[in-house]
C-alpha cells in the first residue's frame, strides 16, 4: 500500500527565513514524488517532482526538495521565504510499479509566512 | 490557466435541486479524476476514469453521479445533496492512468454550497 505523511498541519516562518515543509512516504519499490501548492479557492498547482537521478530537485518559485531514500522523506525547502509563499502545500506519491493506482496525497501543510 | 477548465466556479443549490459540474481538458490526457476538498479534511478521491471507463468509486453516495462521455469531458451530476456536501470539488487529469511520472493537472475547482 502507498501512503504519505505530512506531520505538520501548520508551519509558520518569518519572511526572509528558510522554510521546510516535511513529507515522508511509504511505497513498494522506487517512488515517484510530487509537491503541489494550493492558493485560496484555486486548484492544486504542480511545484516539482522526483522521478530518478539527482536527489536535490529544483522547482518553481525557488522551491527545492531533497529525496532521501534511507529516511523515506521528500522535504520541501526554500532558502528565503516570501509572504506570497503562504499557501497550502501537498506532497504526493506513487510507486514506480504501481500500475494505474492513483497518486496518494498527504493531508496538506498550511504555510504562513509572516512579514 | 492550467488546461483543465471547471465550470461553474461557484454554485449554490438547494437540497432538492439537480445540478451538474463540468470539467474539460484539451491536454490529450487519458485519465480524469474527481476530488472533494472540505474544510480541515484531506483531499478525498471520489471517482477515477481511465480511457473513459470508470475504474474507481470510493464509496461515494449515489447522490453524486459521474459521467465521462469522452476522454476530454467529465461531469459530476448532483441531486438531493446534503449541507455536508458543501465543499470545493476539484477535477484533475493525467497523461496516463495513475499519473505515471508526470503527475496530475488540476482545474481551479467548483465551490459548492448546499443550502
Amino acid at each position: 500500500a502507498q501512503s504519505v505523511a505530512q506531520p505538520e498541519d501548520q508551519v509558520n516562518v518569518a519572511e526572509g527565513n528558510p522554510l521546510t515543509v516535511k513529507c515522508t512516504y511509504s511505497v513498494s519499490g522506487n517512488p515517484y514524488l510530487f509537491w503541489y501548492v494550493q492558493y485560496p479557492n484555486r486548484g492544486l498547482q504542480f511545484l516539482l517532482k522526483y522521478i530518478t537521478g539527482d536527489n536535490l530537485v529544483k522547482g518553481s518559485y525557488g522551491f527545492e526538495a531533497e529525496f532521501n531514500k534511507s529516511q523515506t522523506s521528500f522535504h520541501l525547502k526554500k532558502p528565503s521565504a516570501l509572504v506570497s509563499d503562504s499557501a497550502l502545500y501537498f506532497c504526493a506519491v506513487r510507486g514506480l510499479n504501481s500500475g494505474n493506482t492513483p497518486l496518494v496525497f498527504g493531508k496538506g501543510t498550511r504555510l504562513s509566512v509572516i512579514a | 490557466e492550467t488546461g483543465v477548465t471547471q465550470t461553474p466556479r461557484h454554485l449554490v443549490m438547494g437540497m432538492t435541486n439537480k445540478k451538474s459540474l463540468k470539467c474539460e481538458q484539451h491536454l490529450g490526457h487519458n485519465a480524469m479524476y474527481w476530488y472533494k476538498q472540505s474544510a480541515k479534511k484531506p483531499l478525498e478521491l471520489m471517482f477515477v476514469y481511465n480511457f473513459k471507463e470508470q475504474t474507481e468509486n470510493n464509496s461515494v453516495p449515489s447522490r453524486f453521479s459521474p459521467e465521462c462521455p469522452n476522454s476530454s469531458h467529465l461531469f459530476l451530476h448532483l441531486h438531493t445533496l446534503q449541507p455536508e456536501d458543501s465543499a470545493l470539488y476539484l477535477c484533475a487529469s493525467s497523461r496516463t492512468p495513475g499519473g505515471g511520472n508526470y503527475g496530475y493537472t488540476f482545474g481551479s475547482g467548483t465551490r459548492l454550497t448546499v443550502v
